[in-house]
């Protein structure tokens, strides 16, 4: 692995599913983040983990939740998808939330709930 | 409410200069980043200002005027791969990324 991984790549999502987007990184960040991407609007924080064992909410976290059991993963779970949560998710990294220290980006995941 | 607001789209000529604008109302301010992203890929970071001034760094500047919540990244000597979105970013007093929503730059030969 090197940088930040996410799987799947996509997905197409029947609504009401559970679904957990994982996200796996191998630079020791202590930070972690969930955004989505919608056409139009900027990158919106969905829910965020500044290390191990804590994490906090975004802007945009109802109907999503995450864990951070160790430094490496941060999935992301939908309970019950709803076709508004259809979106590109991006996870990212940083060594620290403060300063000029810069987010990674994994790959993305295109997710689609019909 | 936070806001970045950037110009959705512009249209430069290989081989010119370009200059995109940001400005941003935010609660705090901790930074402000510029990134890349491609069409179907991530983001990717290009430059971070802190304080007042021009960051050079080859191709691409970023300034920063914190007084007048305004930023600009400037690429000179434009290139096809520069055909990309470019996002502004700022860090807020929660040190949380608030994003614009991009601006899509198309290069013409």
């Amino acid at each position: 692995i090197a940088g930040i991984t996410q799987a799947p790549t996509s997905q197409i999502l029947a609504a009401g599913r559970r679904m957990t987007l994982r996200c796996t990184q191998d630079m020791r960040h202590n930070a972690m983040y969930w955004y989505r991407q919608d056409l139009g609007l900027g990158l919106r924080l969905i829910h965020y983990s500044n290390t191990a064992g804590t994490t906090g909410k975004g802007e945009v976290p109802d109907g999503y939740s995450v864990s951070r059991a160790n430094t490496d993963d941060f999935p992301l779970t939908l309970a019950s998808a709803v076709p508004s949560q259809t979106s590109v998710y991006f996870c990212a990294s940083s060594d620290s939330s403060q300063g000029a220290d810069e987010q990674f980006f994994g790959p993305g995941t295109r997710l689609t709930v019909l | 409410g936070q806001n970045i607001d950037q110009p959705t789209e512009m249209t430069a000529t290989e081989g010119a200069i370009v200059q995109i604008n940001c400005t941003y109302q935010t609660s705090g301010f901790n930074g402000l980043f510029w990134y890349q992203q491609h069409a179907g890929e991530a983001p990717t970071f290009l430059s971070y200002n802190v304080l007042d001034g021009l960051e050079e760094k080859g191709r691409f500047s970023s300034f920063l005027s914190r007084s007048k919540g305004y930023s600009y990244l400037l690429l000179k000597e434009l290139q096809m791969k520069d055909s990309a979105s470019y996002l502004c970013a700022v860090k807020d007093s929660n040190y949380q990324l608030i994003w614009g929503a991009g601006t899509k730059l198309i290069i013409k030969p």
